[in-house]
């Protein structure tokens, strides 16, 4: 167990629709990143926020977008859903200072897995 | 520029039997460099990671990988697969850009463990 929990587990909706994921980092991490695993594109990095700011953006589509709250957990909103967008989406947080750390490790939660019908 | 290269796609073994998941690395500067593990419907877990202390890194699960720097390669190895190694191994490499820390995934390489 990671200490990164991600609801829900399973998600189905239908095209054009709009969910939205949640995600709890462990305790003390003040990062969030989300990612994309399909099997086409593999794991692709969405967006990253540290301590409520968003620092990085990724592959991240127009369509998509997220925050984080002051409590540090992060939501990740998908709107006008496509069949493409079908994936397992991972968040993962780490302590990441903000510095030159790159030795910081992410940890991983559990993964939502979006099914668009 | 950054990438991380998994020389095979699928690697099949019998327990008992050394596993050898190959990675090279391309980066301009000295990499962290960092192997996970996926086991079916479940999320990435850090096996373990090379951060320029010792070349030769033990994880968990009797797993261990060797930072070759002239290869550029992060193998990663194990003495004896068990059928609880099944899974999809990812070399990822990090990188300080811009004012964050990005992981670069490899392709992935998925581990079949035989009786």
């Amino acid at each position: 167990d990671s200490g990164v929990t991600q609801t829900p587990k399973h998600l189905i909706t239908a095209t054009g629709q709009r969910v939205t994921l949640r995600c709890s980092p462990r305790s003390g991490d003040l990062s969030v990143y989300w990612y994309q695993q399909s099997l086409d594109q593999g794991l692709q990095f969405l967006i990253q926020y540290y301590n409520g700011e968003e620092r990085a953006k990724g592959n991240i589509l127009e369509r998509f977008s997220a925050q984080q709250f002051p409590d540090l957990h992060s939501e990740l909103n998908l709107s006008s859903l496509e069949l493409g967008d079908s994936a397992l989406y991972f968040c993962a947080s780490s302590v990441a200072t903000g510095g030159p750390s790159s030795y910081n490790e992410q940890f991983f939660g559990p993964g939502t897995r979006l099914t668009v019908l | 520029a950054q990438s991380v290269t998994q020389l095979d796609s699928h690697v099949s073994v019998s327990e008992g039997t050394p596993v050898l998941l190959r990675c090279n690395y391309s980066s301009s500067y000295s990499p962290s460099l960092f192997w996970y593990v996926q086991h079916p419907n479940k999320g990435l877990q850090l096996l373990l990671k090379y951060t320029s202390a010792a070349t030769l890194v033990k994880g968990i699960n009797g797993f261990e990988a060797e930072f070759k720097k002239s290869e550029t390669s992060f193998h990663l190895t194990k003495p004896s697969a068990h059928m609880s190694d099944a899974a999809e191994y990812f070399c990822v490499v990090s990188l300080f850009s811009g004012g964050y820390n990005k992981l670069i995934f490899g392709a992935g390489t998925r581990l079949a463990v035989h009786p």
